[in-house]
């Protein structure tokens, strides 16, 4: 089954850091660009940054609202895609989804979502 | 920026046709995919490139993209179809950008 899984979401106090795991099973991880979403509580989703795959140099580029704070990286040999977060900001607080990105920017496999909440 | 405007509700009787917009400037100039979202629930890739559908998507649903505006169309709507529906481009300037979403009702 192809699936993604996210984890390491939790509790953070403002100006720490946190990372996020995204674990790919069922297909070829490394032939594949990643991308970050998040939403915060009621509202709209909003992209975060993606991680193009080796083929592509494994380029990143990030939304402006997290630029220079978040940065993404991936694992191949272990299916992971990570975004490690620093400087947390109170309006980071949101569920953070993986994706897959099938072709030219259509996510086609989305993971369950991980919950960060900053907070002092 | 690129901006996407969606309306924020759309309303349709069960077996009825719903259309969902998404304005842009030139958005017939861009791919559009869509998104179905349930409460709690990750998005779901709905219509892709304008008008493809991912495989086990009904082929109610439908997508177009001409000028300014995107149609999301859902024929003989279904209480199963009650969700937001976000509309998403990638834009040169702003990189990926989603519209505001629109929660669909049945009544």
């Amino acid at each position: 089954e192809v699936q993604l899984v996210e984890s390491g979401g939790g509790l953070a106090q403002p100006g720490r850091s946190l990372r996020l795991s995204c674990t790919a099973s069922g297909f070829t991880f490394g032939d594949y660009a990643m991308s970050w979403f998040r939403q915060a509580p009621g509202k709209g989703l909003e992209w975060v940054g993606f991680i193009r795959s080796k083929d592509y140099g494994g380029a990143t580029e990030y939304a402006a609202s997290v630029r220079g704070r978040f940065t993404i990286s991936r694992d191949d040999s272990k299916n992971i895609a990570y975004l490690h977060m620093n400087s947390l900001k109170t309006e980071d607080t949101a569920v953070y989804y993986c994706a897959r990105d099938e072709s030219g920017g259509a996510f086609d496999i989305w993971g369950q979502g991980t919950m960060v909440t900053v907070s002092s | 920026s690129y901006v996407l405007t969606q309306p924020p509700s759309v309303s349709v009787a069960p077996g009825k046709t719903a259309r969902i917009t998404c304005g842009g400037n030139n958005i017939g100039s861009k791919s559009v995919h869509w998104y179905q979202q349930k409460p709690g629930q990750a998005p779901v890739l709905v219509i892709y490139y304008d008008s493809d559908r991912p495989s086990g998507i009904p082929e109610r649903f439908s997508g177009s993209n001409s000028g300014n505006t995107a149609t999301l169309t859902i024929s003989r709507v279904e209480a199963g179809d009650e969700a937001d529906y976000y509309c998403q481009v990638w834009d040169s300037s702003s990189d990926l950008v989603f519209g505001g979403g629109t929660k669909l009702t049945v009544l």
